[in-house]
């Protein structure tokens, strides 16, 4: 079974329009922490927004925000107010466990487009 | 300057040649890692040091060796290329510390092995 799931492929929306892109996750550990990563089509990897399993409230980063429903295991992104420069694929990521430095699992991406 | 830095960025080369990825890093991270994305697919990990002594395989490490020459640098060699590996490469580092330990990437890596 998948780790991660991104149902979602592809978004569009409209500039200063807000978006949510969905993220699930299975885990079976009680302490785990959720990361999302920004890849705009120069194919970098930018950190956005972290939210442990433990936090009981949502993190948030500027226009980020992390809907975080722990009880339906899921981790949904919210980008407020998008711009042009939010077109990227984003990827939901996943720690298990308290070690340090173990793998980050990452899910297969959603591809946003946003239109002016 | 970036915190981050991978050479060479692009890469195109011939079957059962042998390549070397290389990734420095001035952020003064512990924990540094390889992963690969492959197109319209997340990132797997191929292998990630703890520290100068330790090495672990990740997820896909077969065809793969790496090498950790200090605190700051660790390389990933593919000793005889194969066009599956054709991908797109990151190093990250982290600090360490659990659950909350983020990891940053580098600008990656495009390889294509004819």
């Amino acid at each position: 079974a998948q780790k991660i799931t991104q149902t979602q492929p592809g978004m569009f929306v409209q500039e200063k329009e807000a978006v949510t892109l969905d993220c699930t996750y299975d885990t079976s550990d009680q302490s785990y922490g959720l990361f999302w990563y920004k890849q705009p089509s120069s194919g970098e990897m930018i950190f956005l927004i972290y939210q442990g399993s433990y936090d009981e409230q949502n993190a948030t980063e500027g226009r980020y925000s992390l809907n975080f429903q722990k009880a339906r295991k899921s981790a949904n992104l919210v980008i407020s107010a998008s711009q042009l420069g939010d077109s990227a694929m984003y990827f939901c990521a996943m720690r298990e466990g308290d070690q340090a430095g173990t793998a980050l699992i990452f899910g297969k991406g959603t591809t946003l487009s946003v239109s002016s | 300057d970036a915190d981050v830095t991978q050479t060479p960025r692009n890469r195109i080369t011939k079957t059962g040649k042998r390549i070397m990825l290389e990734c420095s890093q001035t952020k003064g991270h512990d924990r540094m890692y390889w992963y690969r994305q492959d197109p319209g697919l997340g990132l797997q990990l191929i292998y990630y040091s703890f520290d100068v002594k330790d090495i672990n395989k990740g997820e896909i490490s077969d065809g793969y060796s790496v090498s950790r020459q200090a605190q700051a640098k660790f390389s990933l060699s593919l000793e005889s290329a194969i066009p599956n590996q054709t991908a797109l490469y990151f190093c990250a580092t982290s600090v360490g510390g659990g659950i909350t330990d983020t990891q940053y990437f580098g600008p990656g890596t495009r390889l294509t092995v004819l």
